[in-house]
């Protein structure tokens, strides 16, 4: 079962612009991870946040969390084609020895 | 570091046969997990192996099995395949748990393609 559910599911945006996806979940976290996919590849992490933590960055990256609201997003700055993947978000379940992925967001960016 | 590496990339086979992938982690990485991914139920996690031991398995039938040997490479069978087990299948090794139980950063693998006819 997923844990996370990304938000939007979809997302189109030109060149240059911000990137904002949310990520929602549903059980208490130790951490919580933003990984990346590009096209039928692995994924490769891009940043981790944990749960007492508010907001990281990681060069064009922002990541916030809200543990009271179960709800994390990922802001990419001034995009670039190359960002074009699909985002998943990953909870570390507190008592479940395993990372739980959402169902990603799609991002293309339209060069 | 060599990445992880998972052999072979595709694979076609045809219903009612067993498979085997295999999977070799980054070097001094002691945790290896597999997941399946698929359109529709998206990334499924199997099961996490740890110095040789199954620490935690997802919700998968008996079909699907894994083990792990003593230089930390991993390998998942899956017997008597059903057109349904078709899927990317992923590996990603790390370190482990981080000190107070934290889970952290999983380095991925590019995949093996299985496809069921």
């Amino acid at each position: 079962s997923q844990q996370g559910e990304e938000d939007p599911q979809a997302l189109s945006i030109q060149e240059g612009e911000n990137a904002t996806m949310n990520c929602s979940y549903k059980t208490s976290i130790n951490n919580l991870q933003w990984y990346r996919q590009n096209s039928g590849r692995g994924l490769v992490h891009l940043i981790l946040i944990r749960s007492n933590e508010r907001e990281k960055h990681s060069g064009r990256l922002r990541v916030t969390l809200d543990t009271s609201k179960k709800s994390s997003s990922l802001l990419i700055t001034a995009s670039r084609a190359a960002d074009t993947a699909s985002y998943f978000c990953a909870t570390d379940e507190r008592g479940n020895e395993k990372l739980t992925f959402g169902t990603g967001t799609r991002l293309t960016i339209i060069p | 570091k060599a990445g992880v590496t998972q052999t072979p990339r595709y694979l076609i086979k045809t219903r009612g046969q067993q498979v085997t992938l295999s999977c070799s982690p980054i070097s001094g990485h002691r945790s290896v997990s597999w997941y399946q991914q698929t359109p529709g139920q998206g990334l499924q996690f199997l099961f996490e192996y740890f110095s040789e031991t199954q620490r935690n398995k997802g919700n998968f039938p008996g079909r699907f099995s894994g083990r792990q040997f003593s230089n930390s490479r991993s390998e998942m069978n899956v017997s008597t395949l059903e057109l349904g087990d078709s899927a990317l299948y992923l590996c990603a090794s790390s370190s482990g748990f981080l000190a107070g139980g934290y889970y952290n950063e999983q380095f991925f693998g590019p995949g093996t393609r299985l496809t069921v006819l």
